[in-house]
Parts: structure tokens; C-alpha cells; sequence
């Protein structure tokens, strides 16, 4: 069981704007930051949003990152075939001294 | 880039030595991690150590059983597991951020490829 919560899966159709959820608590997302993670399927991961909101250079601006409290969120707007993927949050736990992960959700692009 | 090496097969009890190949980047200045997914899971960061080698850190899973190391002269992060048991079957990747140091402002902004390991009789 993750520390932190994600929904198993998510689904929206091309073009359409989804929103993926992540909660946690206050020794992880509500005093740090919170990072979010695209897996495609067979490859590693790869950091989409870091710091609550900020993305990595190549990462397009249909993709952005939100927290409030103790809950983090990542959109997709434009949502396209390819955005079909394992996304997971992950924030620093101040309790454990290390790295924690949600459970990760599967997006459907119906 | 990163390149880990030494995954397979062993059976519960047994050790595995984990290697991660750095290069193109000064390994000596960053903090690396390994994080481990296992089969339909997610993930898990199992274990990071600072850029100096001088501090380490473990997740509660695998802390007493699993040591992590680097050599900076030959820019090689290792991940020694002993006493294996069958839920640590799993790829595990290595990764690294932006800091030299374990801290709530980085991410892993670099992933290896992974190595599966196996557990099992």
C-alpha cells in the first residue's frame, strides 16, 4: 500500500482535459514538493513536473502540476493517444527520510 | 546516462550485487538513488546515498539487508542485497536529480534502463 494515494485509473478522449489526483499528508506533500512521473509502458520513467508545477525543458505546456494542502493534482489538456501511460507523484517524506511514491494511475485515451 | 548491470536470478536468502555505469555528467557531484517497480506495480525508492559517499539512506523494506555505494573514481553506483526474499523481485533503476544531496527540492531528472532481478526457489 503507497503513502500516498493516486486513483488506479483515469480515462478522457482526444482533446479532452483530464485531471489525476494525489494525496498524501503532512509529512510528505503538505510541507514539500511534489513531482510527477510519466511511464510509458516498457521504459523508465521520466519526470514531467517538478516542484509542484514547474517542467523540464521538452515538456509541453498541456501538461501542468497543482497542490493544495496535503493533495497534489497533475492536467492534461489537449489530451492525445500518446498520453496513454502510468503516471505517478512522488514527494519527499520527512517521517521516513526518503522518497515516496503514489500508487501510480493508468490513463486511457478512449 | 546510466547503465545498471547485475540482475537475475536468486534464490530467497541469496545476494545480488546491483552496478550503475554513470557518464556525461560529474558523478561525484550528485546524490543517486535506486527505486524498484515491481511486476504490475509501481514504484518504490529503495535506497539513496549523497555525492560525497558519506551518507546513505534507506526505505524501512530493505533497510538492514540492502547497502548502497559508489565509486567516484570510476563513476559506478552499486546496490548490495543480501538476504533477498521473494517480494524483492522487481527492475530496479537507478536515478539521479540536481543535488549532491538527498533533499525535498529534487526529482529524478535521470533514469537507467533498469535490471530485472528475480527471487525465487
Amino acid at each position: 500500500q503507497s503513502v500516498m494515494t493516486q486513483p488506479p485509473s483515469a480515462s478522457g478522449t482526444p482533446g479532452q482535459r483530464v485531471t489525476i489526483s494525489c494525496s498524501g499528508s503532512s509529512s510528505n506533500i503538505k510541507n514539500n514538493y511534489v513531482n510527477w512521473y510519466r511511464q510509458l509502458p516498457g521504459s523508465a520513467p521520466k519526470l514531467l513536473i517538478f516542484r509542484n508545477h514547474q517542467r523540464p525543458s521538452g515538456v509541453p505546456d498541456r501538461f501542468s502540476g497543482a497542490k493544495s494542502g496535503a493533495s497534489a493534482s497533475l492536467a492534461i489538456s489537449g489530451l492525445r493517444s500518446d498520453d496513454e501511460a502510468d503516471y505517478y507523484c512522488s514527494s519527499w517524506d520527512d517521517s521516513l527520510s526518503g522518497w515516496v511514491f503514489g500508487g501510480g494511475t493508468k490513463l486511457t485515451v478512449v | 546516462q546510466l547503465l545498471e548491470s547485475g540482475g537475475g536470478l536468486a534464490q530467497p536468502g541469496g545476494s545480488l550485487r546491483l552496478s550503475c555505469a554513470a557518464s556525461g555528467f560529474t558523478f561525484k557531484n550528485f546524490a543517486m538513488n535506486w527505486v524498484r517497480q515491481t511486476p504490475g506495480k509501481g514504484l518504490e525508492w529503495v535506497s539513496g546515498i549523497i555525492g560525497s559517499g558519506g551518507e546513505t539512506y534507506y526505505a524501512a523494506s530493505v533497510k538492514g539487508r540492502f547497502t548502497i555505494s559508489r565509486d567516484n573514481a570510476k563513476n559506478i553506483l552499486f546496490l548490495q542485497m543480501n538476504s533477498l526474499r521473494v517480494e524483492d523481485t522487481a527492475v530496479y533503476y537507478c536515478a539521479n536529480g540536481w543535488f549532491d544531496k538527498l533533499n525535498p527540492y529534487d526529482a529524478f531528472d535521470v533514469w537507467g534502463q533498469g535490471t530485472v532481478v528475480k527471487v525465487s526457489s
